[in-house]
């Protein structure tokens, strides 16, 4: 069950910015440990982003992570065809000693 | 680099055994975890495992009737399933943090598996 709060979609135009909020509460977004996931239709996750705000080595500097308080943000700039994909944010949860993934948001390229 | 098998379709109340194989990067030095994503819908994660085995977490939905278990020799990390109903058909990923990326995201992950639990 995911107790990270997403908004289920956004969209943008070719060469447009979008971003992705993720919610929690001080358990588990407390830390500076929240990723950002890119999901592609029918494929395993990917890492975009590690630390709140480092990107993974080869990720293109398109994709930006920040972070304040409990909440998280993923901003894509120049967006493309081929982000249209499912976004995950996740962190780990300290008091549960678990992981909790937010519920999700699927990008549009108009 | 993470290659899961075992998936396939069982009836409620079965069980069944999934294995995860890991190459490429030193599998002993990482915490494993299973993560799983039901049909249309978000990632779910399910539990982890200390490098040494000695530590393991679980998420309230499978506490109790999923075993995760790993051995280093082999490089595989192993999720047993028990009691199983429909709720638990999911396509499920074994994933593993790097160095790389700092040790608390899931960097890399496996092509994942497919469980159906159905009569």
């Amino acid at each position: 069950q995911s107790v990270l709060t997403q908004p289920p979609s956004v969209s943008a135009a070719p060469g447009q910015k979008v971003t992705i909020s993720c919610s929690g509460t001080t358990s588990n977004m407390g830390n500076d440990y929240v990723s950002w996931y890119q999901q592609l239709p029918g494929t395993a996750p990917k890492l975009l982003i590690h630390d709140s705000d480092k990107r993974l080595s080869g990720i293109p500097d398109r994709f930006s992570g920040s972070k304040s308080g409990t909440s998280a943000t993923l901003g894509i700039t120049g967006l493309q065809t081929g982000d249209e994909a499912d976004y995950y944010c996740g962190t780990w949860d300290s008091s549960r000693h678990i992981y909790v993934f937010g519920t999700g948001t699927k990008v549009t390229v108009l | 680099q993470l290659v899961e098998s075992g998936g396939g379709l069982v009836q409620p109340g079965g069980s069944l055994r999934l294995s995860c194989a890991a190459s490429g990067f030193t599998f002993s030095s990482y915490w494993m975890s299973w993560v799983r994503q039901p049909p249309g819908k978000g990632l779910e994660w399910l539990a982890n495992i200390k490098v040494d085995g000695s530590v393991t977490y679980y998420m309230d939905s499978v506490k109790g009737r999923f075993t995760i278990s790993r051995d280093n020799a082999k490089n595989s990390v192993f999720l047993q399933m028990n009691s199983l109903t429909a709720e638990d058909t999911a396509i499920y990923y074994c994933a593993s943090p790097h160095s790389r990326s700092g040790y608390y995201a899931f960097d890399i992950w496996g092509q994942g598996t497919k469980v159906t639990v159905s009569s």
